[in-house]
């Protein structure tokens, strides 16, 4: 079994509402990602958890605040966010915590709207 | 620096015709990894094939198939008899072992499979 699952799979929220999005998986994994894709554009990291820790954070903006509760879970917390955030947020997660060349298995993706 | 280019933006075939995506890299590491995924319209980037730097070996799997060149820095694809449902962005990405967690995500080509 290869899930990661992504919830909710549509948001749309105003600049000054605040929100989350949640990803989980069940497959053991050390590491889980966010990533952020824009239309035509392939995907961009955002951040890496390995082994619940904060490893990588491709200097993003503080509106958008990463949270890694247990190795299964994985949240991103939104704040202010601005028009040009809406995009595709995808989580995706690899077996090892070390290491960078594990295949990624992603989710379904978070489509957000931001008016 | 890694980078890896796509240079077909855009293909259209007709189905059962056999297309080929071209994939090429740059990396001064002698351990890398290259990967493929597989984008239809719904968003979730699926998992194809993970390749080592030191498996020149070609794959086949199903109507799929891979080759990797080390003498050319290229790993294509190709989709033999195309089906409607092979519709989707494909991306090739490339991730080295020393460099942490990191993949390198080219512009993806889009493929369109007409009836």
């Amino acid at each position: 079994d290869t899930e990661v699952t992504q919830t909710p799979k549509h948001l749309v929220m105003g600049m000054t509402n605040k929100k989350s999005l949640k990803c989980e998986q069940h497959m053991g994994h050390r590491a889980m990602y966010w990533y952020k894709q824009k239309a035509k554009k392939p995907p961009e990291l955002m951040f890496v958890y390995s082994y619940e820790k904060l490893s990588i954070n491709e200097s993003v903006p503080s509106r958008f605040s990463p949270e890694c509760p247990n190795s299964s879970l994985l949240n991103l917390h939104l704040h202010a966010l601005q028009p040009e955030d809406s995009a595709l947020y995808l989580c995706a997660s690899s077996q090892s915590g070390t290491s960078g060349t594990d295949t990624q298995y992603f989710g379904p993706g978070t489509r957000l709207t931001v008016l | 620096a890694q980078k890896v280019t796509q240079a077909q933006t855009e293909i259209s075939v007709v189905e059962k015709e056999d297309v080929t995506l071209d994939c090429v890299y740059e990396t001064r590491d002698t351990t890398y990894y290259l990967f493929w995924y597989k984008q239809p319209p719904s968003g979730e980037l699926v998992f194809l094939i993970r390749r080592n730097s030191f498996d020149e070996q070609n794959e086949i799997s199903g109507r799929y198939s891979w080759n990797f060149q080390k003498s050319t820095s290229s790993f294509n694809f190709t989709i033999t008899a195309s089906q409607v449902v092979d519709s989707a962005v494909y991306f090739c990405a490339l991730s080295e072992a020393d460099y942490g967690q990191n993949f390198v995500f080219g512009p993806g080509t889009r493929l369109s499979v007409l009836p």
